[in-house]
């Protein structure tokens, strides 16, 4: 049974870089067709999509996230990571890992970790 | 961007009850609408996807419905399990966004 676990800090500080890394258990990150992405979810502007990695490693972003975000891989390790820079109060939120395009339809979200609250204090 | 507004934000309903809830897409999405739920300090599941298509191992009480720009969400007959908050999202178009939720209490 496929299983997504966020880890990292807890907390941030201002105008530093949250570092996630989502495991994946169950599932191949290399195996067609998923892509693997990141969502967080905020009181303020609920939820919100940051940007996914395909199979092949391509990567697709949220435009108004893209300039300080990356989303890279570990093949190895069957891990995804997700790093943003600059991080402000307003990056402070749950952060969740999913898998998508179970069954070629991109943008749908079937399955999810359990999330990962990231504080952004100093 | 596509905006997504559902309506209501809040809705309690009693036990028994047939619910519906809306989504309005700011512009046509082609049946790209998925729904999901979300239960307190818990991850959204899926429920809906491509607007009518039930997820696997979803109750059937649950259906979705709708077309262009206005979706709906309907569950048959309230059960107390059901309590959540109830999420719409649309892929039609980059970046992928979703509707500020509707929250469902019992009555």
């Amino acid at each position: 049974q496929l299983q997504l676990q966020e880890s990292g800090p807890a907390v941030v500080e201002p105008s530093e870089t949250l570092s996630l890394t989502c495991t994946v258990s169950g599932g191949s990150i290399s195996s067609r067709p998923y892509y693997w992405g990141w969502i967080r979810q905020t009181p303020g502007k609920g939820l919100e999509w940051i940007g996914s990695l395909s199979y092949d490693g391509s990567t697709h972003y949220n435009p108004s996230l893209k300039s300080r975000i990356t989303i890279s891989a570990d093949t190895s390790k069957n891990q995804f990571f997700l790093k943003l820079s600059s991080v402000t109060a307003a990056d402070t939120a749950v952060y969740y890992c999913a898998r998508h395009n179970d069954y070629g339809d991109p943008g749908v979200f079937h399955s999810w970790g359990q999330g990962t609250l990231v504080t952004v204090s100093s | 961007d596509i905006q997504m507004t559902q309506s209501p934000s809040s809705l309690s309903a009693s036990v028994g009850d047939r619910v519906t809830i809306t989504c309005q897409a700011s512009q046509d999405i082609n049946n790209y609408l998925n729904w999901y739920q979300q239960k307190p300090g818990k991850a959204p599941k899926l429920l809906i996807y491509d607007a009518p298509s039930l997820e696997t191992g979803v109750p059937s009480r649950f259906s979705g419905s709708g077309s262009g720009t206005h979706f709906t969400l309907t569950i048959s007959s309230l059960q107390p399990e059901d309590i959540a908050t109830y999420y719409c999202q649309q892929y039609d178009d980059l970046p992928w966004t979703f509707g500020q939720g509707t929250k469902l209490e019992i009555k």
